[in-house]
């Protein structure tokens, strides 16, 4: 089956800790994107990337970093400097980011702060 | 930033009536519209989506209508069913934008 797959579903941070994000698809996408979702809060995109190698900063990239080295691969590592890490990240892809697609989403990966 | 927002942030309906989720959005230039459902602890899914020069949209019990005059977007759900509830959120954007999403409208669905 296609599709895109987040690991782990629950992660646990440590103080002072930096902790990677796993997101996989196998739909052939060019366009991957990391969101963020706070309790009863929409999505809020924290980088995304349009073709391996490159990469841009969303709204509230600050405290995260990404690489995009494989085409079928975007980790996101939630750095010491985000203070408030507590939320479901949520990936997605598209064909590109230049027409109008839809974006497909993962399940998401909730981080927790221990 | 521009946003999009939602009337409602929960609607509850009987099982076998017709839901409508409503959605207002501040950007004119946006030409794609996409209406996604979110289950609790899962990703969203993509229901349906619309492009700028139709007004209607119809899928498999789902029904998109997009009024650009007062920039308002709507899904509407025949004979809604208990596994209809979830969290349901528009988006929006221009070719080569990031989407932007509202905050959602929680649908409850009882039998």
């Amino acid at each position: 089956d296609g599709g895109i797959t987040q690991s782990p579903k629950y992660l646990f941070r440590k103080e002072g800790q930096n902790v990677t994000l796993s997101c996989e698809q196998n739909l052939n996408h060019d366009a991957m994107y990391w969101y963020r979702q706070d309790p009863g809060q929409g999505l809020r995109l924290i980088y995304y990337s349009q073709i391996v190698n490159d990469f841009q900063k969303g709204d509230i990239a600050e405290g995260y970093s990404v690489s995009r080295e494989k085409k079928e691969s975007f980790p996101l590592t939630v750095t010491s400097a985000q203070k408030n890490p507590t939320a479901f990240y949520l990936c997605a892809s598209s064909i590109s980011q230049r027409i109008n697609q839809p974006q497909h989403f993962g399940d998401g990966t909730r981080l927790s702060i221990l | 930033g521009e946003s999009v927002g939602l009337h409602l942030p929960t609607l509850s309906v009987q099982e076998g009536d017709n839901s409508i989720i409503n959605c207002a959005y501040s950007n004119s230039a946006s030409d794609y519209f996409i209406w996604y459902k979110q289950e609790s602890g899962k990703g969203p899914q993509f229901i349906i989506d619309i492009r700028s020069n139709m007004d209607k949209r119809q899928g498999q019990r789902v029904t998109v209508l997009l009024n650009k005059t007062v920039k308002h977007l709507s899904l509407q759900i025949a004979a809604t069913q208990p596994g209809d509830s979830a969290v349901y959120f528009c988006a929006e954007n221009q070719a080569g934008t990031a989407l932007i999403f509202g905050k959602g409208t929680t649908l409850s669905v009882s039998s």
